[in-house]
């Protein structure tokens, strides 16, 4: 069975980083899929953040790009987001997943002062 | 430009059948889609990945109250014998070369 875990801070202070990793058990990352995220604004629908591919090529939500950067570890069996320069908008429920097929939990990440 | 378009609500009766739909945007008629289910409060579950001839592979332990099916550029969620507990969010979503998107997604409420 396969397993996401987000972790990370859950209050991040406007312009600062958003540093989130997800741990997988039950698959190793280097077999395959996309690996991404995805975030969830409150009592709004879900956007794709970006995926990255086990070989290492990644791919970013245009309007997110210049934030963004996602990288695998695949000795950890994990892969990491960092999105930059935060503002209230950036406040959502970040969700890892394996495209299309399992998804975290979701951590809640608020942006404030 | 790669978009999936869902109603914002629908209903439908308990025990009654009801068929959600997500739309391609043109150019994109033969992408695959997944569908996620979202119960209140939860994080979203994956229900299905729906080709274009209509073919699919659910997850597991989906019932099989739950079908997809696809004509042209639209693809369809169908659940039958609907039970409270199928009141959700529902999200299409596709990808193409690495880039995902997502629907939406349509409130589905069961009266």
């Amino acid at each position: 069975q396969v397993q996401l875990q987000e972790s990370g801070p859950g209050l991040v202070k406007p312009s600062e980083t958003l540093s989130l990793t997800c741990a997988v058990s039950g698959y190793s990352i280097s077999s395959g899929y996309y690996w991404g995220w995805i975030r969830q604004p409150p009592g709004k629908g879900l956007e794709w953040i970006g995926s990255i591919y086990h070989s290492g090529s990644t791919y970013y939500n245009p309007s997110l790009k210049s934030r963004v950067t996602i990288s695998v570890d695949t000795s950890k069996n994990q892969f990491s987001l960092k999105l930059s320069s935060v503002t209230a908008a950036d406040t959502a429920v970040y969700y890892c997943a394996r495209s299309p097929d399992y998804w975290g939990q979701g951590t809640l990440v608020t942006v404030s002062s | 430009q790669l978009v999936l378009t869902q109603s914002p609500s629908a209903s439908a009766s308990l025990g009654a059948s009801v068929k959600l739909t997500c739309t391609l945007s043109s150019g994109h008629s033969s992408y695959a889609i997944a569908w996620h289910q979202q119960q209140p409060e939860k994080g979203p579950r994956y229900l299905m990945k729906l080709n274009s001839d209509g073919s699919h592979s659910k997850g597991d332990g989906i019932p099989d109250r739950f079908s997809g099916s696809s004509s042209g550029a639209e693809r369809y969620l169908t659940i039958s014998s609907l039970q409270s507990e199928d009141e959700a969010d529902y999200y299409c979503q596709t990808w193409g070369t690495g880039i995902g998107v997502f629907g939406g997604g349509t409130k589905l409420t069961v009266l």
